[in-house]
């Protein structure tokens, strides 16, 4: 059964805060990687997709992807109250198609 | 780029009747869609992938006959859900996948998503 772990949160950053988000994997041949932000009662929006070791950063978005540990991190610098929301991971699981953490709530205070 | 609609975002029905759900790119073709359902403070579940031009293919569990798919172009697909009960209740997401711009990366962009009610 292939997985993807989140902590459900929720994580409770003040603003102007480093939101870090984290998810784990279970399998090794996942290649792709996505963050997804969900705002109650929205869909999913594509924020992060990350496909190589290391770090990519995208404004105030890093993703971090550590595939030997089977890791991928999400930080969100100078975290503003509009970042509050429950974000995705996700990792390709073969035949086109994404297996899905249960998602992290972030609550960005003032 | 990379827009997703669907129609309609809300929807209320009787027991018993069916719904049809659509499901278009906007800006892309999409080969593949993938349908997901959605209740409250749950992760989403895939319900089933979507193929232009062939029969869709449903993850375990889902009812093939009461969740009829059709992918008939590159940017239509649609979800009728047949019979429906109280149950069914549900946020019916989809999403599509821009091979073109994409390749084989499997980025995935999601519609708006159709909340909805049986009574």
């Amino acid at each position: 059964q292939k997985e993807v772990e989140q902590n459900s949160g929720p994580l409770s950053v003040p603003e102007g805060a480093i939101a870090s988000l984290n998810c784990t994997y279970s399998d090794r041949g996942s290649q792709s990687f996505f963050w997804y932000r969900q705002y109650s009662g929205k869909s999913p929006e594509l924020i992060m997709s990350i496909y190589s070791n290391g770090d990519k950063e995208d404004g105030r978005f890093t993703a971090q992807l550590n595939k030997a540990s089977q890791y991928v991190s999400l930080l969100i610098r100078d975290s503003q109250p509009s970042d509050s929301a429950t974000y995705l991971c996700a990792a390709s699981g073969g035949y086109n198609k994404l297996i899905f953490g249960a998602g992290t709530r972030l609550a960005v205070h003032p | 780029g990379a827009v997703v609609s669907q129609h309609p975002s809300w929807v209320i029905c009787k027991s018993g009747t069916s719904v049809k759900i659509e499901c278009r790119s906007l800006d892309f073709q999409a080969t593949t869609m993938f349908w997901y359902r959605q209740f409250p403070k749950q992760s989403l579940m895939l319900m089933a992938t979507s193929n232009e031009g062939s029969k869709a293919t449903y993850e375990q569990g889902v009812e093939k006959d009461k969740f009829l798919i059709n992918h008939a172009s590159l940017t239509l697909s649609t979800l009728t859900v047949t019979s429906a009960h109280p149950e069914d209740s549900s946020f019916y997401i989809c999403s599509a996948r821009d091979y073109g711009a994409s390749g084989a990366y499997n980025e995935q962009f999601f519609g708006p998503g159709t909340r909805l009610t049986v009574l």
